[in-house]
């Protein structure tokens, strides 16, 4: 059972348009949300996170949303640039109160930025 | 410094063979993590370490063996292996996993096994 899902599997933007990507998760437990860039053969790349107390988070052109109500998250990128053509993964812990969670990511989103 | 190295970048290996993969930090990182990627699939838990310890076992088949031998550094064990064990292995660490404190993961270049 899937507990991150990213129902696009796609997305083409124009260049200078913003980029919305969407995130829904069903696991309760999840009280830390990230997103993740990664290019074909390399290790995913951390951009931004938030945590399930705030409800945005901004860091340059990447703003997060968390909408705990509808368990649903999104990032925006704007404006968007030909350099993040990538996938991108959001990915879900939960905190065990005393260590390390794993993630658990959605199978991703490939965006396609045209020139 | 937000790097993770992993070694080699690249391994092939027969069914008989014992090989490790290597994963190392500098950041001070208290949590490490290993993660198996199939193509086109998101990445999966397979192990996390938190300060040296072995914390979570996803049921992981035994031919895996971690092993932390210190708080920069992660092994990753093969051992008779087989085809569908092919993947892209990734490494991460994160400061630690502690509620309230920040828990991103910072992950390596990943090794790619081929196994035949």
């Amino acid at each position: 059972d899937q507990q991150v899902k990213q129902n696009s599997p796609s997305l083409s933007v124009q260049e200078g348009r913003i980029s919305i990507l969407n995130c829904d998760y069903t696991n309760s437990m999840f009280d830390y949300f990230l997103w993740y860039k990664k290019y074909p053969a390399e290790g995913p790349t951390f951009l931004i996170s938030i945590s399930s107390i705030k409800d945005k988070n901004e860091d340059g052109r990447f703003t997060v949303f968390l909408n705990k109500s509808a368990k649903h998250l999104s990032l925006h990128i704007v404006p968007s640039q030909p350099g993040d053509s990538a996938v991108y993964f959001c990915a879900a812990s939960g905190s065990s109160g005393g260590g390390a969670d794993g993630l658990t990511f959605g199978k991703g989103t490939h965006l396609i930025i045209q020139p | 410094d937000t790097e993770v190295t992993q070694t080699p970048k690249h391994l092939v290996m027969g069914m008989t063979n014992k090989k490790s993969l290597k994963c190392e930090q500098h950041m001070g990182h208290r949590a490490m993590y290993w993660y198996k990627q199939k193509a086109k699939k998101p990445p999966e838990l397979m192990f996390v370490y938190s300060y040296e310890k072995l914390s979570i076992n996803e049921s992981v088949p035994s031919r895996f063996s971690p092993e932390c031998p210190n708080s920069s550094l992660l092994n990753l064990h093969l051992h008779a292996l087989q085809p569908e064990d092919s993947a892209l292995y990734l490494c991460a660490s994160s400061l630690t996993g502690l509620a309230g404190v920040v828990r991103e993961q910072y992950f390596g270049p990943g090794t790619r096994l081929t196994v035949t």
